[in-house]
């Protein structure tokens, strides 16, 4: 079955860092563009970033941008984001997802937890 | 990037018909065929019911259908169950030029 497996969430204090990792298997990893979603408790989905099937292209929402930096290894079938400069606002589910078309995601993970905290 | 605009909660009664609605701009719904729809139960990953606009992956019921008319979409699922009750977004893409990627605010559906 295809799947993505997120994981590295946990509790970080404020100004802190954290990376994410997304794990896929059964099926080409390299030939897709990749999303990060998150919902902070409560809340609805909202987008974060994506980045192209190489690596060579990626987007941030403006909430993100210059913190947060979303890669890709194709040899480990993996992707990341470094989130940097924490805020208590970046608390979160965080899900990884495929995307089968532009902005449309037909697998994603379970998510991992992100809480920014003193 | 403001998000779409969908209702907060919509409800019906098992075999009966709804609609959600999802309001965008012409940056957004208004200028691509690239909407998407998505369910999530409490607890869980969202799961894709709808794509480009009208499109169902393999495996979603046909209950579920989907339409746009300018700035705007619209998911109906008819003959409602009651494992159709959970909270569902809808997403655009937003171009290269702005924030590329945008969902809804979500509508919670109760099946009463």
């Amino acid at each position: 079955e295809v799947q993505l497996v997120e994981s590295g969430g946990g509790l970080v204090q404020p100004g802190g860092s954290l990376r994410l990792s997304c794990a896929g298997s059964i099926f080409t990893f390299s030939a897709y563009w990749m999303h990060w979603v998150r919902q902070a408790p409560g809340k609805g989905l909202v987008w974060v970033s994506r980045i192209n099937s190489d690596g060579s292209s990626t987007n941030y929402a403006d909430s993100v941008k210059g913190r947060f930096t979303v890669s890709r290894d194709n040899a480990k079938n993996t992707l990341y984001l470094q989130m940097n400069s924490l805020r208590d606002e970046d608390t979160a589910v965080y899900y990884c997802a495929r995307e089968v078309a532009a902005a449309e995601m037909d697998v994603w993970g379970q998510g991992t937890t992100v809480t920014v905290s003193s | 990037q403001s998000a779409l605009t969908q209702p907060a909660s919509v409800s019906g009664s098992p075999g009966q018909s709804i609609t959600i609605s999802c309001t965008g701009t012409s940056s957004d719904v208004g200028s691509y065929n690239l909407v998407s729809w998505y369910q999530q139960n409490p607890g869980k990953a969202p799961k894709l019911m709808i794509y480009e606009v009208s499109k169902r992956p393999s495996g979603v019921s046909n209950r579920f259908s989907g339409s746009k008319s300018g700035n705007t979409a619209s998911l109906t699922i008819s003959g409602l169950q009651a494992e159709d009750e959970a909270d569902y977004y809808c997403c655009s893409y937003a171009g290269s030029s702005t924030s590329h990627v945008v969902f809804g605010g979500g509508t919670k559906l109760t099946v009463l």
